[in-house]
């Protein structure tokens, strides 16, 4: 069956530590891979997007990786501050820009 | 200004009601969704319009009928609510080109009792 895992546990990290956020699929092919973050109460926020030919790709601290023979994705956040605590959510693309599919996200906390 | 924006941002209803949820977009996008976020926090796509036309359905109740009288609005209306309705929802949008992001409202709580 196809699946999208995103770390079940939430992920707790001192302020300046990397974050890294890790996301698996199985029986997917996706053209492309998306990170968004969502804070409660509020809708996902684009992040960044990683296509199949690219093996990462980087925003100021945001660096994402996308390895299609392992179906992962790592999303990292480097010098971490309290401020960037939230639900981190992968998406697939699997009809090319029809549609997206979500996995549950990782809670992330940064502790200062 | 909003760029994606719902309404009503809470709604509490009995079981068998009918409601609407209102979205629009200021962004001039062509393509707009309808997500629905369950208590696991899954989002899972409902509809997608493009240009006022049903891309994706997925296999949604016939109880969901999405409509969107012009490219920038896609309502949700709900017939005979369950208790099983109760979820978080969002409407979002892209440009509608391929590979594109998507901006999301802030979601209605939908809870029905």
């Amino acid at each position: 069956s196809q699946k999208i895992e995103q770390n079940s546990e939430a992920l707790n990290i001192q302020e300046g530590k990397t974050a890294t956020l890790t996301c698996n699929y199985t029986n997917y092919s996706p053209a492309y891979l998306q990170w968004y973050r969502q804070d409660p109460g509020r809708g996902p926020v684009f992040l960044l997007l990683i296509r199949e030919n690219e093996k990462e790709k980087r925003k100021e601290r945001l660096k994402v990786t996308f390895d299609t023979t392992l179906k992962q994705s790592l999303f990292h956040i480097t010098a971490s501050q309290p401020a960037d605590s939230a639900t981190y959510l992968c998406a697939l693309d699997i009809s090319y820009g029809n549609k997206l599919v979500f996995g549950a996200g990782t809670i992330l906390r940064v502790k200062s | 200004d909003t760029a994606v924006s719902q309404t009503p941002k809470y709604l509490v209803t009995q079981m068998g009601n009918d409601k609407s949820i209102k979205c629009e977009q200021n962004l001039g996008h062509d393509t707009m969704y309808w997500y629905k976020q369950d208590s696991k926090k899954f989002l899972k796509i409902m509809f997608s319009y493009n240009n006022k036309e049903l891309i994706i359905n997925e296999t949604v109740p016939n109880r969901f009928s999405p409509k969107s009288p012009d490219k920038a609005h896609l309502n949700l209306h709900i017939n005979s609510l369950e208790l099983g309705d109760s979820a978080v929802y969002f409407c979002a949008s892209s440009l509608g080109t391929g590979d594109e992001k998507l901006f999301f409202g802030s979601g209605t709580q939908l809870s029905v009792l």
